[in-house]
């Protein structure tokens, strides 16, 4: 059982490339989301999906574009990158109910040079 | 609205030690859920534990509990008999509920270091 998989794992990006992080997962969950990890700001939340064929903007969408169109994938999108997007990136998933919690991914590291 | 305050920034523990870390939420809900994860210098994040706001115990997996106290806004995570092992940065996290969305919402974290 994969759980929740992103790929890349490393990226090294130079500023205006564009690029897309995958996140798959095999749980059936209903819920997604995407998260950048800078250090001393915690976990801050890029977009969201609550099923297939719907998405949301997070705390900080800007620069970021995602699309889930099946239930068990959710799409990252950089469409030019920014030394500011320079982070490491999560993507979650769970079920929706109050007892459950993220599955995470093992994030992906990029640089924007 | 919600928020998680996580108020230490880094902690040192004697190894075989119990070590407290600290989580204050804020919320107008009745009903919610707080979380607590682990992120070894691996950067994976691992969950720990989950208490409800209608549990009436306190939590508890194995070597974590979590000391609960409600009209205190508190959920703090107590590590017993602490090992190397144990080094790493604590996330502390709740979800309201119901919720249309389902998101958490994280603390600032707590590095933790266990000195042997």
């Amino acid at each position: 059982n994969a759980g929740v998989t992103q790929t890349p794992k490393f990226r090294v990006l130079k500023t205006g490339q564009s690029m897309t992080l995958l996140c798959a997962q095999d749980m059936n969950h209903e819920y997604m989301y995407w998260y950048r990890q800078d250090p001393g700001m915690g976990l801050r939340l890029i977009h969201y999906s609550v099923g297939e064929g719907t998405t949301a903007k997070g705390e900080v969408p800007d620069g970021y574009n995602v699309s889930r169109l099946k239930k068990q994938n959710f799409l990252l999108g950089l469409e030019s990158a920014a030394p500011s997007q320079t982070s490491v990136y999560f993507c979650a998933s769970s079920y929706s109910g109050a007892t459950y919690g993220y599955t995470f991914g093992s994030g992906t590291r990029l640089t924007v040079v | 609205a919600q928020k998680i305050t996580q108020t230490q920034p880094g902690m040192f523990v004697q190894e075989k030690e119990a070590v407290t870390l600290d989580c204050t939420y804020d919320t107008s809900d009745q009903s919610y859920g707080l979380f607590w994860y682990k992120q070894p210098s691996s950067g994976e994040m691992i969950f720990l534990i989950y208490q409800g706001s209608y549990d009436e115990q306190n939590a508890t997996e194995g070597r974590y509990s979590l000391n609960f106290q409600k009209a205190r806004k508190s959920a703090n995570l107590v590590i017993s008999a602490s090992q190397l092992g144990d080094s790493a940065m604590y996330f502390c996290a709740m979800r309201e509920w119901p919720s249309n969305t389902g998101k958490l919402i994280f603390g600032q974290g707590t590095t933790l270091q266990v000195k042997p």
